[in-house]
This record gives C-alpha cells, sequence and structure tokens, in this order.
C-alpha cells in the first residue's frame, strides 16, 4: 500500500501544551499537506510544505519535512480544546494525494 | 454559500439497491474527486475528473460509476450496494494537478455523505 503512516494513531493533551504529530510515507513527492477533520465533517487543508522546503510555519502549526527520510512533522503549539480534531498528512505525487492514516488528537479544557 | 456540497448527507439502504450521491462546487475548479473513508478513518481516492473527463480510476469496483456532467458538478451511482461499501464517501475538488511547483492539488472537501448498506 502506498498509504503514509502517522504517529501517535491518538494523543490527549491539556490545553495549552503543545501537540506534535509524525507523518511517514514511500514514494517521492512534490509537496506534502496536512489536513484537520472534524469530527463529521469533511477535510480542511491546513499548510502544504514543498520538497525543497524544510520548515512550514502558519500561526500556531509548525510543519517540518525531511525528504532523506520521508518524514514530516506538524506541531501544534499552545492547543486549544477547538483543535479536538483528526489530523492527516497527505502527500502530493503529481496527479493526486495519498492520504495518512491519521492522528486523532484531543485537548481537554 | 457552501463552495462543495454533495448531498444526500445520509444514506441507508438495503443491499443489492442502487443509489446516488451528487456533488457540486462553486469554486470554479476544473479537477473534482470521490474518495471513500472506511470505519478506520483510511481515507481512499477513487476517481478524479479533470474538465469532465475521467484521469483516475483507483481500481475500484465497476458497480460504481462516477458521471460528470460539466466541470462544476461530479455525481456517483452506484449499483448492486453491498454490506463493504458501507462508509463515508467525500467529493473534493482542486485548481487541478497541473504544475507540481504551483502546487494546485489542495483540495478543498464537502461534508461527506455516511452510506450505510443494511
Amino acid at each position: 500500500s502506498q498509504q503514509g503512516e502517522e504517529d501517535p494513531q491518538a494523543l490527549s493533551i491539556q490545553e495549552g501544551e503543545n501537540a506534535t504529530m509524525n507523518c511517514s510515507y514511500k514514494t517521492s513527492i512534490n509537496n506534502l499537506q496536512w489536513y484537520r477533520q472534524n469530527s463529521g465533517r469533511g477535510l480542511v487543508h491546513l499548510i502544504l510544505i514543498r520538497s525543497n522546503e524544510r520548515e512550514k510555519h502558519s500561526g500556531r502549526l509548525r510543519v517540518t519535512l525531511d525528504t532523506s527520510k520521508k518524514s514530516s512533522s506538524l506541531l501544534i503549539t499552545a492547543s486549544r480544546a477547538a483543535d479536538t480534531a483528526s489530523y492527516f498528512c497527505a502527500t502530493d505525487n503529481t496527479d493526486k494525494l495519498i492520504f495518512g492514516t491519521g492522528t486523532r488528537l484531543q485537548v481537554f479544557p | 454559500d457552501t463552495a462543495v456540497s454533495q448531498t444526500p448527507k445520509y444514506l441507508v439502504t438495503q443491499m443489492g439497491n442502487d443509489k446516488s450521491i451528487k456533488c457540486e462546487q462553486n469554486l470554479g475548479h476544473d479537477t473534482m474527486y470521490w474518495y471513500k473513508q472506511d470505519s478506520k478513518k483510511f481515507l481512499k481516492i477513487m476517481f478524479s475528473y479533470n474538465n469532465k473527463e475521467l484521469i483516475i480510476n483507483e481500481t475500484v469496483p465497476n458497480r460504481f460509476s462516477p458521471k460528470s456532467p460539466d466541470k462544476a458538478h461530479l455525481n456517483l451511482h452506484i449499483n448492486s450496494l453491498e454490506l463493504g461499501d458501507s462508509a463515508v464517501y467525500f467529493c473534493a475538488s482542486s485548481t487541478g494537478p497541473g504544475n507540481p511547483s504551483q502546487a494546485k492539488n489542495i483540495q478543498y472537501f464537502g461534508a461527506g455523505t455516511r452510506l450505510s448498506v443494511l
């Protein structure tokens, strides 16, 4: 299967703490994206990092990419209860996205 | 206005029936997709259309037939429904794969259709 893997599968933290999710993939990529899915909703694009970039920031989000290790991480700083959701990485191989298995994040107030 | 809308939101039906799910996007995108998300939250692409032409067909049983009457619409018809078809089906759109350096493959998802086959 081409599907990427994410870990942890589930993560529970307190509000204010940081949350780190990791993604590993198998093929070469053009870029890597992170999406969030709230319960019962569709996926929402968060951030995109190109294959020639190593780090990218957007608000409280920080994404890193290591193409030599075929891995990426998503850091959410100062988490809020509203960050509770599933987070998916997706590798872009030109014609389609291949999604990871997802990390379920629970942030307790 | 909802950017990508799909109907119905819920679909409960018996094995063997035929059903359709509709999707419309008002983003002016060229490319639309159907994804299947199973009970473990694995999300897998099924089909992709670019300007009404099929560009991706990911080994989906031929009981599933997508139809794109225009680039703003991509419907999914499923014949002879089976228990294993129960899942959440998502429609999505993007400006298209295009030039990878332009990162045109950011996708906008509908809210999903939860299909339960009894």
